[in-house]
């Protein structure tokens, strides 16, 4: 099946740095792939949409430049978190879709786990 | 705006039992709508998924039902085992997203 590989899996940074998150599809193609946030016990929310080979849409409210977001190839999508402070503490997930987005089901990578100190 | 929203929050049943998860959306615009499990400080692995023109899925002892014109979904989970514990979510598809319920936090206890 559709596997969507995300690394690292926990990352603990200081305040004012920032921190690459990769995520991959490793046995197929995406030319789009999601960006979702999750704080404990709450629900995922989306935060972009990444198109390879173009610029990420940003939902309402995720501010562009502090989450930076690359998807130079069709297996690569990453996120940058600019500048990082407590309150981007969080649980990020990445999703990638191998074909039509309105009618094939989406793949989630494991997530990276973010503290900020 | 959709609004998805799972009842219950939270459910604690013995090894064995059938199980209802449901699942209720505001806006009946979906292309599908996905069943999800998520296990604790991991990501989503992907259920079942229904097409806004089907009625039900089934994949083993899961089965998901849609009812679009109603904004309703139900996840049922026959002869529950403790490995079934974990966060199920559901989430709608409109315009190539998903939005996502809460989720339900079941345990199934032996």
């Amino acid at each position: 099946g559709a596997v969507v590989s995300q690394h690292p899996s926990r990352v603990i940074c200081k305040s004012g740095t920032s921190v690459k998150i990769e995520c991959r599809s490793l046995d197929f193609q995406a030319t789009t792939m999601f960006w979702y946030r999750q704080f404990p016990k709450q629900s995922l929310m989306l935060m972009a949409t990444s198109n390879e080979g173009s610029k990420a849409t940003y939902e309402q409210g995720v501010e562009k430049d502090k989450f930076l977001i690359n998807h130079a190839s069709l297996t690569l999508s990453t996120l940058t978190v600019t500048s990082a402070h407590p309150e981007d503490s969080s649980f990020y997930i990445c999703s990638a879709s191998e074909g039509d987005l309105y009618n094939s089901p989406l793949h989630f990578g494991n997530g990276t786990r973010l503290t900020v100190t | 705006k959709q609004e998805v929203t799972q009842i219950p929050a939270a459910l604690s049943v013995p090894e064995g039992e059938n199980l209802v998860l449901n699942c209720s959306f505001t806006d009946s615009a979906i292309y599908n709508l996905q069943w999800f499990r998520q296990d604790p400080g991991k990501g989503l692995t992907s259920l079942l998924l229904i097409q806004s023109s089907q009625r039900e899925q089934t994949s083993g002892r899961l089965n998901a039902s849609l009812d679009k014109s109603s904004g309703r979904s139900t996840l049922y989970i026959a002869a529950s085992q403790p490995g079934d514990s974990a966060t199920y979510l559901c989430a709608v598809n409109q315009g190539g997203k998903l939005i996502f319920g809460q989720g339900t936090e079941l345990s199934v206890k032996p």
